[in-house]
Parts: structure tokens; sequence; C-alpha cells
């Protein structure tokens, strides 16, 4: 079984800080990584996909892939109270067969 | 516009019932998914498709079946086989390897 670990939270952030997650997998032939965000009730929707390793940037999130640890990332620059919502870590191993972790709740207070 | 429909929204039935949730996409996509998720974690792989008429066993295929007759469409049937049916389920297709998934918006199933 593949695993992908993250830290449940919550994560509370106050508004205008950096937001960091975590996530760590198991398997060293992961070759693609990605951040989905999840309001409640609602379906995942993708935010980044990091396929090498360093850091990669859109707008206010940067991903940061380790491949030699194992380990991606996910920071919120001025976090916003619209940012609350579950951040999910995806990798994908191979055969497009794609491993979730259980999630980390960000809360981001006014 | 493209994307990913889902249908029904909510769906409640009986014990004992099969139940057919529809999967469809318009994005040309070869792969497509479906994942269970329950209250406060996260998504598990029941079943997945890489191109028509072929799909593969997730890691909780049991008490689940689906077909791929379509490059459009992924219907997923919950069988009565299925011990504890109730949950959200979501639909993902995506280009090709490596490459990110899209979800449909979700079926919420409750079973009584």
């Amino acid at each position: 079984q593949k695993e992908v670990e993250q830290n449940s939270g919550p994560l509370s952030v106050p508004e205008g800080a950096i937001a960091s997650l975590n996530c760590t997998y198991s398997d060293r032939v992961s070759q693609s990584f990605f951040w989905y965000r999840q309001y409640s009730g609602k379906s995942p929707e993708l935010i980044m996909s990091i396929y090498s390793n360093g850091d990669k940037e859109d707008g206010r999130f940067t991903a940061q892939l380790n491949k030699a640890s194992q380990y991606v990332s996910l920071l919120i620059r001025d976090s916003q109270p619209s940012d609350s919502a579950t951040y999910l870590c995806a990798v994908n191993y191979n055969f497009n067969k794609f491993y979730f972790g259980s999630g980390t709740k960000l809360n981001v207070k006014p | 516009d493209g994307g990913i429909t889902q249908s029904p929204k909510y769906l409640f039935r009986k014990e004992g019932q099969n139940v057919t949730l529809s999967c469809e996409q318009n994005l040309n996509h070869d792969a497509m998914y479906w994942y269970r998720q329950d209250p406060g974690q996260g998504l598990r792989l029941i079943y997945y498709s890489q191109i028509v008429n072929d799909f593969q066993k997730g890691d909780i295929a049991e008490g689940y079946s689906v077909s791929r007759e379509k490059k459009e469409s992924f219907p997923l049937t919950v069988t009565s086989a299925q011990k504890n049916p109730t949950a959200f389920y979501l639909c993902a297709s995506s280009s090709g390897t490596l490459s990110e998934q899209y979800f449909g918006p979700g079926t919420r199933l409750t079973v009584t």
C-alpha cells in the first residue's frame, strides 16, 4: 500500500500570514505530485502540480518538492479567509494511479 | 464549457438495492477514475480506466462494478454486496500518464 501522509490539522494562521502545508510519501518511484483544495461538501479543485525537485510558484502559491527526502509542501502567502479549506496532497506512482493523503484542514482567521 | 458532470448530486437508497452513479466528461480525456471519500478521510480509489473497454480495480473495488463503453462515460454501480456504501463518490479524469486529475462535483449516496 502506497502511503501519503499529511498532518490532519487544523492549522490556524492569521490573515496575511504564510501557511505551510506538508506531505510525505513512501514510494521513491513517484513521478508527479499535486495539491488540491477541497471546501466542505465540495469536490477537490487542483491548485498546483509539480514534477521536478525545487520550487514552483503560481500567484500566492508555491509548491516545493524534495524527492531525496520524499517530501512535498505547499506555501500560501498572504493567506485569506477564503483559503480556509482542506488541502489534499496527491502522488502519481505509475500508469496514472494516484494516491491521496487524508488532507490538512487550514483555518485562516480574519 | 468543458468539464465533468456527475448525477445525481444526492441519492438515497434502501439496503439491498443496486444503484448506478453517472459520470460524463467532455474534456476528451482518456483516463477516468472513481473515488470514495468518507468523512474526515482522504480519497480511496475504487476503479480506474485508461482506455475504452478496459478498466482496473483500485484499492477498494469489492462491491462495486464499472463499465467503459464510451470515452466520455464511466458509470459506477454500487451493488448490494458493498457493506458500507454511504459515502461521497467522486469521478475524475485525466489526459494521460502523470497528468493532473480533474474532478466532477460528486454524488453523495446515503443507504439506509
